[in-house]
């Protein structure tokens, strides 16, 4: 099955900065990449995808880019705020959904 | 919408009983997920559904864990016996298919003592 890492594992930022979490992924058949962000005590939510036919996508403070030659994506948040703070999960699906460790987030005011 | 339902949303049980947690996906969606989260670790799949066959359960532990869904909506899944390192958050979640966007219960959080 696919084999999704996921780094770094946690990550501090000072509000406003930029944060980049990276995956790798190692099924070259994978086509789906989301993005799930999950706060304490809740269940994850989709905050962006994108599909292996395009390289980035945007939404407003938050892109995703896919580099498939390389089997890797990265998420970028832009002009963090401290509700950003969460733990954020990358998953790759081709026949099945696997996700990475995830990456704990948090935003000093 | 409906979202996915689950229950319970907790449990406590001693080692070596029996648990089972049910699942109610999003109506019309085809493919439904089991995972198990550990405290401060991503979600692992356990297995995977495609109405009521099953796509993927090789990481599941068959030797103590069982799931079914049966008329392809929804789904059980069962632990006998528990250890104590099963205790975790059991996470359902469903997708119209494979490749699109999947939407995630409450969980149940399974706690073995």
């Amino acid at each position: 099955g696919e084999n999704v890492e996921q780094h770094p594992s946690t990550l501090s930022v000072q509000e406003g900065d930029s944060a980049v979490i990276k995956c790798t992924y190692s099924d070259s058949a994978s086509n789906y990449f989301p993005w799930y962000k999950q706060e304490l005590g809740k269940r994850p939510q989709l905050i962006i995808d994108i599909r292996s036919n395009v390289g980035e996508k945007k939404d407003q403070r938050i892109a995703v880019t896919l580099n498939k030659t390389a089997k890797h994506f990265s998420l970028h948040i832009t002009e963090t705020q401290p509700e950003d703070s969460a733990v954020y999960f990358c998953a790759a699906i081709y026949n099945d959904m696997r996700f990475g460790a995830g990456t704990r987030l948090t935003v000093k005011p | 919408e409906a979202g996915v339902a689950q229950s319970p949303r907790y449990k406590i049980i001693e080692k070596r009983q029996s648990v089972a947690f049910w699942c109610n996906p999003i109506s019309g969606h085809a493919t439904l997920y089991w995972y198990q989260q550990i405290l401060g670790q991503g979600p692992k799949l356990l297995i995977q559904f495609q109405n009521n066959g099953v796509v993927d359960d090789s990481q599941l532990p068959k030797d103590r864990f069982s799931a079914e869904r049966l008329k392809g909506v929804d789904s059980t899944l069962k632990i006998q016996p528990a250890k104590l390192e099963d205790s975790a958050v059991y996470l359902c979640a469903s997708t119209q298919t494979g490749g699109t966007e999947a939407f995630f219960g409450q969980g149940t959080r399974l706690t073995v003592v």
